[in-house]
């Protein structure tokens, strides 16, 4: 069975700092891995995801992660946090090939950015 | 595009009963997803349903089910609602391996 670790319940950042919330999955097998993020009163939002390929991949807002095959690990990015980013973040896997199937999620990593 | 609707909002419902709630998939979306949220438990995968037909479960006892029509739109069923099923059941519907999720239907139990 799969499993997501997000090691951070909760961040609170100042504007302009730098940002990277930690995931690490377990799992034998390929996987696809996504970040979703929920804004304070709004529904789940993919910001970004990893099929194959060139293991750093770009999201919406300015976010990015990198796919660490070696240490199980999608780690999200962002070098200057504003204000907006306020949210909580989920970081989710399922298992390639096997057609879409359920995601497994993180509990989630509730970010706080300060003006 | 319009997005993934569900339905209703929110309702409360006693220890025992049954209970319907309601994912209508974005246009052209053929597979449909059900996650719960429940309080401490985080987003926990139930049910997947693609071109009508039930292709995988999570950890759930049998009394959560559901079904897709010929529209792909999705119910899913709570059947002896207990205590512990008060949460938040999210759908979400699928293009190309991306899962688009609604805003969710809030059920309490009491």
């Amino acid at each position: 069975a799969q499993s997501v670790s997000q090691h951070n319940h909760h961040v609170i950042l100042s504007e302009a700092a730098s940002l990277e919330l930690g995931c690490n999955y377990s799992y034998g097998g390929t996987v696809n891995l996504f970040w979703y993020v929920q804004y304070p009163g709004q529904h789940l939002q993919l910001l970004l995801k990893y099929f194959s390929g060139d293991p750093l991949v770009k999201g919406i807002k300015g976010f990015e992660a990198e796919f660490i095959k070696s240490k199980f690990s999608f780690n999200l990015r962002k070098p200057s946090v504003q204000w907006s980013d306020t949210a909580e973040y989920f970081c989710a896997v399922n298992e390639a090939g096997g057609g879409a199937d359920g995601l497994t999620f993180g509990k989630g990593t509730h970010l706080i950015i300060q003006p | 595009e319009a997005g993934v609707t569900q339905s209703p909002t929110h309702l409360i419902k006693t220890r025992g009963q049954q209970v319907t709630l309601r994912c209508s998939p974005i246009s052209g979306h053929t597979s449909v997803y059900w996650y719960q949220q429940a309080l401490g438990l985080g987003l926990q995968f139930l049910l997947w349903y693609d071109e009508g037909e039930e292709r995988n479960r999570g950890n759930f006892p049998p009394r959560f089910s559901g079904r897709q029509f010929p529209n792909y739109s999705s119910e899913l069923n709570v059947n002896a609602l207990e205590l512990e099923d008060s949460a938040l059941y999210l759908c979400a519907s699928s293009r190309a391996g991306e899962q688009y999720f609604g805003p969710g239907t809030r059920l309490t139990v009491t």
